[in-house]
């Protein structure tokens, strides 16, 4: 079946590290997105990108970084200047023409201070 | 600035009766406003598109309206069941080729039995 699996569904994170969230969709969807989640607040975008190689900042990008060398994986890194990152982290993609294509979501990484 | 409100306080309802859900929004012109449900611990899962120039969109028991005079659409499920207990969320689109969604809060949806 065609999805979306992120890894690890819990991750503890030490002061001044940095830790990488796994996010890999094999849908051939060309978009792949970032979100956070904080209790009682809506999704919001940290990074996408469109296609392989490209991706642009969100809303929120600062104390993040991202790559994507393939099309099938996007994954998000939790730098050590992110001084608030006790949160869910969801990765989503989707088909053009955007917005309006669904997108797909993961079933998240909880990611918690040690 | 943007800004996208969903009812704060959670929905309960009797099984059988119409749920109503509400997202309004400001300052802004979407070109599309879709719908999400999410489960405690999962990703949102999509449930219905409506577009700008769209009243209305229905799907088995669901159905959303889109007033964009009100800035307001409405989210119904009916014959409610306790298996449509979760949170639903709102999510705006503009026209720009970037497939940027602003989501809401949510709505957290109890059906008891």
């Amino acid at each position: 079946d065609g999805g979306i699996t992120q890894s690890p569904k819990y991750l503890f994170r030490k002061e001044g590290q940095n830790v990488t969230l796994s996010c890999e969709q094999n849908l051939n969807h060309d978009a792949m997105y970032w979100y956070r989640q904080d209790p009682g607040q809506g999704l919001r975008l940290i990074y996408y990108s469109q296609i392989v190689n490209d991706f642009q900042k969100g809303d929120i990008a600062e104390g993040y970084s991202v790559s994507r060398e393939k099309k099938e994986s996007f994954p998000l890194t939790v730098t050590s200047a992110q001084k608030n990152p006790t949160a869910f982290y969801l990765c989503a993609s989707s088909f053009p023409p955007y917005p309006n294509q669904p997108q797909h979501f993961g079933d998240g990484t909880r990611l918690s201070i040690l | 600035s943007q800004k996208i409100e969903q009812n704060s306080e959670a929905l309960n309802i009797q099984e059988g009766k119409t749920a109503t859900l509400t997202c309004n929004y400001t300052n802004y012109s979407p070109a599309y406003l879709q719908w999400y449900r999410q489960d405690p611990g999962r990703g949102p899962v999509f449930l219905l598109l409506i577009r700008e120039n769209e009243k209305e969109k229905r799907k088995e028991r669901l159905k959303v309206t889109f007033d964009t005079t009100l800035k307001q659409s409405l989210f119904h499920i009916t014959a409610s069941q306790p298996a449509d207990s979760a949170t639903y969320l709102c999510a705006l689109g503009g026209s720009s080729n970037t497939g940027k969604l602003i989501f809401g809060q949510g709505t957290t949806l109890q059906v008891k039995p």
